[in-house]
């Protein structure tokens, strides 16, 4: 079946730890995102991806890194400089947007939880 | 950074009543987007609307893009117990098609009693 894998479900993170987070898609969807969601509130986004080795910082960017070496994967890294790393992370992905005006919908992956020891 | 106010923040009600909840902004949008999330798990896409005064459904559900391209809303018909979850709306600003880019409402909770 086609879809968004993130894992793993949860995440704990020691003080001054990086951690990595995986999400892979068989979608063949060129563009990728990660957002964050605390509680009470929408999602946020942390950084985005139209292509493959390419990528550019979201609304909340600082603390946390990124990569996009292959289509289908873009792994999210919470750095030890992101101060209040506690959150649910969700990664979408959506097929090119291109230059035309085509607004494909994001579709996203179960979430990562993500806590601190 | 832009926002949508997206309300009501929650609602509790009978199983059979309808709900009806709403997003509105200062911007203008070209696409509108509806999701639902369960606990635990990510958004699921309920409905994308894509041209000012499209009304859409699916199913139970019907959802609106406001004729000032500023507004989108939701309605559930006769809802049942599994309907409970958090409803959010979504909007791609004017301009921003070319990144995909999304601004989220904050959700509505909806509890649906038996």
């Amino acid at each position: 079946d086609g879809g968004i894998t993130q894992s793993p479900k949860y995440l704990f993170r020691k003080e001054g730890q990086n951690v990595t987070l995986s999400c892979e898609q068989n979608l063949n969807h060129d563009a990728m995102y990660w957002y964050r969601q605390d509680p009470g509130q929408g999602l946020r986004l942390i950084y985005y991806s139209q292509i493959v080795n390419d990528f550019q910082k979201g609304d909340i960017a600082e603390g946390y890194s990124v990569s996009r070496e292959k289509k289908e994967s873009f792994p999210l890294t919470v750095t030890s400089a992101q101060k209040n790393p506690t959150a649910f992370y969700l990664c979408a992905s959506s097929i090119s947007q291109g230059r035309r005006n085509s607004n494909q919908p994001q579709h996203f992956g179960d979430g990562t939880r993500l806590s601190i020891l | 950074g832009q926002q949508l106010n997206q309300s009501p923040q929650s609602m509790f009600i009978q199983e059979g009543e309808d709900v009806s909840m709403n997003c509105t902004s200062s911007s203008i949008f070209n696409t509108w987007l509806w999701y639902k999330q369960e606990p635990g798990e990510g958004p699921v896409l309920l409905i994308a609307l894509y041209k000012a005064g499209e009304l859409t459904s699916n199913g139970r559900l019907t959802a609106q893009f406001g004729i000032t391209r500023k507004d989108s809303f939701l309605n559930i018909s006769a809802s049942i117990p599994s309907d409970v979850g958090i409803y959010f709306c979504a909007g791609q600003l004017r301009g921003s098609s070319n990144t995909g880019k999304l601004i989220f409402g904050q959700g509505t909770t909806l509890q649906v009693k038996p």
